[in-house]
């Protein structure tokens, strides 16, 4: 069936980088743009940016840009999200999420914790 | 780009309709019909309820109904269920070909 499965939890220190990735599998992975989006704990859902997978372009939400990078690889059928210069305020679940519409996401990855933490 | 503005809880009896409002700003939810709702449950992940304003994807029920009126976009539950108690969010495509979400709301079903 149509699934996302991203990678497991992480745990970083303030300044670091992470890179969290996301596979898909059920679907011809071309077809359809990626997004990224967190959840800090307690909060609501934040939009990061968005990736299609077949060409690489990519797209980020503004208070992001500079930090993230959203990449793909074609051959495994995975996107990968990297955010650097983690504080303590990008501890959340990130999310990989399939777009059908402008905006619709109607598959979900598991959700990945990153904790950034001295 | 600023949150779409929801209201932070709303509540229901078991059998009753509650509706649940998203305002945002003629740059995205008055500007295209790209407004979708999502059902979050505790530890997971969201759950695609209406897009495209009213569509619902095969599966959700049909007492889940999505509708706008200029700037704000509403998501109505139907004879509600315990089932239904969770976070709910909206989001919109917006003028800078961004996404927004809203804060949340959450439904108790009392």
């Amino acid at each position: 069936q149509v699934q996302l499965e991203q990678s497991g939890a992480e745990v970083k220190k303030p300044g670091a980088s992470v890179k969290v990735s996301c596979k898909a599998s059920g679907y011809t992975f071309t077809t359809y743009y990626m997004h990224w989006v967190r959840q800090a704990p307690g909060q609501g859902l934040e939009w990061m940016g968005i990736i299609n997978p077949s060409d690489g372009s990519t797209s980020y939400a503004q208070k992001f840009q500079g930090r993230v990078t959203m990449t793909r690889d074609t051959s495994t059928s995975t996107v990968y999200m990297e955010l650097s210069s983690l504080r303590s305020e990008d501890t959340a679940v990130y999310y990989c999420a399939r777009a059908v519409s402008y905006g619709a996401f109607d598959i979900w990855g598991q959700g990945t914790m990153v904790t950034v933490s001295s | 780009q600023s949150a779409l503005t929801q209201p932070a809880s709303v509540s229901g009896s078991p059998g009753q309709s509650i509706t649940i409002s998203c305002t945002g700003t003629s740059s995205d939810v008055g500007a295209y019909k790209y407004v979708s709702w999502y059902q979050q449950h505790p530890g997971k992940a969201p759950k695609l309820m209406i897009y495209d304003v009213s569509k619902r994807p095969s599966g959700v029920s049909n007492r889940f109904s999505g509708s706008k009126s200029g700037n704000t976009a509403s998501l109505t539950i139907s004879g509600l269920q315990a089932e239904d108690e969770a976070d709910y969010y909206c989001s919109s495509y917006t003028s800078s070909s961004t996404r927004v979400f809203g804060g949340g709301t959450k439904l108790t079903v009392l």
